[in-house]
């Protein structure tokens, strides 16, 4: 079957660096995502990988192992307003994204 | 842009009656999505459509159908509703069905009692 993995909950302090974790088993791989989704609020677009390796994006930067099947969400400077949800999708075969269940990411003062 | 609207915000069904979720984009995307999302799990793909005219079936598309008459509206129907489709549904949209970025609506609650 096809699964991916990311912890739960992840708690973390303003200004600090956090880097969330996703492992996947899918038939096939054409690509990774990484989602921010605010409670109550739809998911939004942070993050595409395809090839191995680092993509940065401001604060936010995303990798990926296809070998190893994992790829990590890493948010720098952390900010009140980045406590959300971040989810890791993998399109497979035949292009379908199949989602995590999302870890839910705190940010204390 | 509006992007991609949905309907009702919110609704609460008695088992058993049926209900139609909207779903209107106008980024002329040619593809288009519903998920259901619930709690602990992840988003759940109920049916798509690569383009207009055509539609697939999902993880999870029992007792929902869809159907695509042109680009830009997607409508969900239940045809009897369950109490196991209490759940938030999204939908969402892309420039093609292959690897591409997806829009999501900002989600329909339904509560079926």
């Amino acid at each position: 079957g096809q699964n991916i993995d990311q912890p739960t909950e992840m708690t973390a302090t303003e200004g600090a660096i956090v880097q969330i974790n996703c492992t996947y088993q899918t038939s096939g791989f054409n690509g990774l995502f990484w989602y921010q989704q605010h409670a109550g609020e739809a998911p939004t677009f942070l993050s595409y990988n395809v090839l191995d390796g680092l993509e940065e994006k401001g604060r936010f930067s995303s990798f990926l192992s296809r070998s190893k099947g994992y790829s990590y969400l890493l948010l720098k400077e952390l900010q009140m307003k980045d406590s959300a949800s971040y989810l890791c999708a993998v399109s497979d075969s035949n292009y379908q994204l199949i989602w995590g269940a999302g870890t839910k990411l705190i940010i204390k003062p | 842009t509006a992007g991609i609207t949905q309907a009702p915000t919110s609704q609460i069904l008695a088992a058993g009656r049926s209900m139609t979720l909207r779903c209107t984009q106008d980024m002329r995307h040619n593809a288009m999505y519903w998920y259901r999302q619930d709690l602990g799990l992840g988003l759940r793909l109920i049916h798509y459509s690569n383009t207009a005219g055509t539609t697939g079936k999902g993880e999870v598309p029992d007792g929902y159908s869809v159907s695509r008459a042109n680009t830009d509206d997607f409508p969900l129907t239940l045809a009897s509703a369950v109490p196991s489709q209490t759940s938030v549904y999204f939908c969402a949209s892309s420039e093609t069905g292959l690897a591409d970025t997806q829009y999501f609506g900002p989600g329909t609650r339904l509560t079926v009692l």
